[in-house]
């Protein structure tokens, strides 16, 4: 199947420094990147729709300034998380449409990011 | 809007007992239906999925079957091992003004006991 990648799998950070999360479609180009955030043992909070080439849209709730994305190819999205507090601690998970009727959808592996 | 509605858990099972995880959903259109997996300390796997009605997907002895006249798809395995103990999401794909918008229930995690 398709490969989403993620990067890196694990960042720890200090407070008020900034951490940026690469996701890269490996196999496909993805136009449509999706950024989650997941506490533990919750489900899954859909942060922002990433387009490529275009701003994303991000859900309510959720501040653009803190969390930046960007989609400047068809392979990749990143998230930044700028000026990182403790309680930005959390598993981001980014995924990916494929297919003609965008029926299946791909995950990365996921980054766990810890600001200390 | 879409919507995904899973049963809560946790299930506990004890091994080699039969499976059932349920899942209804509501969405305009046709969506596509999915279950993923997630094991402890890592991301989300496709489990297996289901593009139209009627249609059954499985893999690694799950099973599910796409029912549009009740609008569910219900996780089942005839017989558990303790290596299934994850947390699975339900999740469809529909069409919302021309995009594909993925929709996740809230997740059912499963323990299963040697």
């Amino acid at each position: 199947g398709a490969v989403v990648s993620q990067h890196p799998s694990w960042v720890i950070c200090k407070s008020g420094t900034s951490v940026k999360i690469e996701c890269r479609s490996l196999d496909f180009q993805a136009t449509t990147m999706f950024w989650y955030r997941q506490f533990p043992k919750q489900s899954l909070m859909l942060m922002a729709t990433s387009n490529e080439g275009s701003k994303a849209t991000y859900e309510q709730g959720v501040e653009k300034d803190k969390f930046l994305i960007n989609h400047a190819s068809l392979t990749l999205s990143t998230l930044t998380v700028t000026s990182a507090h403790p309680e930005d601690s959390s598993f981001y998970i980014c995924s990916a449409l494929v297919g003609a009727a965008g029926n299946t959808i791909y995950f990365g592996e996921g980054s766990w990011l810890t600001v200390v | 809007g879409n919507s995904v509605t899973q049963m809560e858990g946790p299930v506990t099972l004890s091994e080699e007992a039969f499976l059932t995880i349920n899942c209804t959903y509501t969405a305009t259109g046709y969506p596509s239906l999915f279950w993923y997996v997630q094991y402890p300390g890592e991301g989300l796997q496709l489990l297996l999925k289901a593009t139209k009605a009627d249609d059954k997907g499985s893999n690694k002895g799950f099973e599910a079957t796409y029912r549009k006249e009740t609008t569910s798809f219900h996780l089942e395995k005839g017989s558990v091992q303790v290596s299934d103990s994850a947390v699975y999401f339900c999740a469809l794909s529909a069409s919302s003004g021309g995009s594909y918008i993925p929709t996740f229930g809230r997740g059912t995690s499963l323990i299963v006991h040697p």
